[in-house]
């Protein structure tokens, strides 16, 4: 499986953008980018996907690297609830009829969000 | 209905008992899952379900035994587990498309706390 890195921690301050990096050197042609996070006694929370363009939802932007090594997940204005260990996955092709589709976690970044 | 709902939230179980795990997704999910996550760990993959059969086994002990009865619903029987087998399992379900084009996250439950004792 491509693997991903992503910083161990990071801080930002109430309502101020944050940018999570996210490098994946060794990502394959169809392998499409997903963010997820998972807030303290939930399960994780699905934020966002894409493939190759930049995409943006009522949550956050990803930003994704022209030749697709890296991506970046924006946050534009961080609040206390957004506090929570952030994913990036790369999600792996099963065969072609599409069925077996793996999400493998790696250690992900914690965030903290001050006041 | 946007949710997977998974019971029971906590499970406390011996050693020697049999208990199961259930999840249940109302959303025309054709793919499921089972995770397990230990503390401070990123959840593991268990089990993948596609159109009900099961199409990956990470490897899981047999004291672990999952079950897709209909398109809806997804059980994890368990039995003889060991301590070392407490942690959240958590289940989730996505959508699938044919032709290799998946383009839809996963929604996953809040998870069923167990504990071994």
């Amino acid at each position: 499986d491509a693997k991903t890195t992503q910083p161990n921690s990071m801080e930002s301050n109430e309502e101020e953008p944050v940018h999570l990096p996210c490098n994946h050197s060794t990502i394959s042609g169809t392998d499409y980018i997903h963010w997820y996070r998972q807030l303290p006694s939930q399960g994780p929370e699905y934020v966002i996907h894409g493939l190759t363009s930049n995409v943006n939802n009522r949550m956050a932007s990803l930003a994704i690297a022209e030749d697709r090594k890296s991506s970046t997940l924006i946050l534009h204005r961080a609040t206390l609830r957004d506090a929570a260990v952030y994913y990036c996955i790369l999600r792996v092709g099963g065969d072609s009829g599409g069925s077996n589709y793996k999400l493998t976690f790696g250690k992900g970044t914690l965030l903290t969000v001050n006041p | 209905d946007t949710e997977v709902t998974q019971t029971p939230k906590h499970l406390v179980m011996g050693m020697t008992n049999k208990k199961s795990l259930k999840c249940e997704q109302h959303m025309g999910h054709r793919a499921m899952y089972w995770y397990k996550q230990k503390a401070k760990k990123p959840p593991e993959l268990m089990f993948v379900y596609s159109y009900e059969k099961l199409s990956i086994n990470e490897s899981v002990p047999s004291r672990f035994s999952p079950e897709c009865p209909n398109s809806s619903l997804l059980n994890l029987h368990l039995h003889a587990l060991q301590p070392e087998d407490s942690a959240l399992y958590l289940c989730a379900s996505s959508q699938i498309i044919h032709g290799g084009r998946e383009n839809y996250g996963y929604t996953f439950g809040s998870g069923t706390r167990l504990t071994v004792v």
